[in-house]
């Protein structure tokens, strides 16, 4: 099993660009979570998915963020406009509902300048 | 919603001794969960304890449960260079919540 990819692995980008991350769950799992990881808030969920429909949207910080399923087997996580304090490590996970065991991507590193 | 807090924030200790991680909520859980995340790498999990069990064992790992202390402890024993990270507890109720994590560092 190729685990959950993630792409790009890392994006630098200048502020007040598009930003698009991308995440392929493993085959068979139901659930997908976005997560935001930075020294000073720690591991943030974004927001999460079952059976490709938004669950809980609570954790996306504001409007410039939004994410979509559009099927199983992809997920993406947008940002528009891009804002220096965006930089941090999103994480992708997926899992099914039980066990409930995450599985992280390894992760899109993005500097925005 | 809750947030497990792990205890201490970081921890160095030489190899071959134990290390042992805290971490404590606040409401009823369904589980707890133990991930290890390596530098630059994603969370990888370690082990799940559910809420009726009190202590489980994978390898050199020992998971403990007090759901009257609403705590949990990881221990890792005979530690190695390999053990060192950040480890993460997980509260389980109607959704997934990680702590800040633990920095283990497993000095020469």
């Amino acid at each position: 099993d190729a685990g959950v990819i993630q792409s790009p692995r890392h994006e630098v980008t200048e502020m007040g660009q598009e930003v698009t991350l991308r995440c392929k769950p493993i085959s068979g799992h139901n659930s997908l979570f976005w997560y935001r990881q930075t020294m000073m808030r720690g591991l943030e969920l974004l927001i999460y998915f079952n059976n490709n429909v938004p669950i809980d949207d609570s954790g996306m910080p504001e409007d410039r963020f939004s994410a979509k399923m559009p099927n199983a087997s992809f997920s993406t996580l947008k940002i528009q406009p891009s804002e220096p304090r965006d930089s941090a490590v999103y994480f992708c996970a997926s899992s099914l509902s039980r066990p409930d065991t995450q599985y992280f991507g390894p992760g899109t590193r993005l500097t925005v300048l | 919603s809750q947030q497990g807090e792990e205890d201490p924030q970081a921890l160095s200790i030489q190899e071959g001794e134990n290390a042992t991680m805290n971490c404590s909520y606040k409401t009823s859980i369904n589980n707890l969960q133990w991930y290890r995340q390596n530098s630059g790498r994603g969370l990888v999990h370690l082990i799940l304890i559910r809420s009726n069990e009190r202590e489980k064992h994978s390898g050199r790992l020992r998971v403990t449960l007090d759901t009257s202390k609403k705590s949990s402890s990881l221990l890792i024993t005979a530690s190695r260079a390999a053990d060192t990270a950040s480890y993460f507890c997980a509260i389980r109720d109607d959704k997934i919540i990680f702590g800040k994590g633990t920095r283990l560092h497993i000095l020469p």
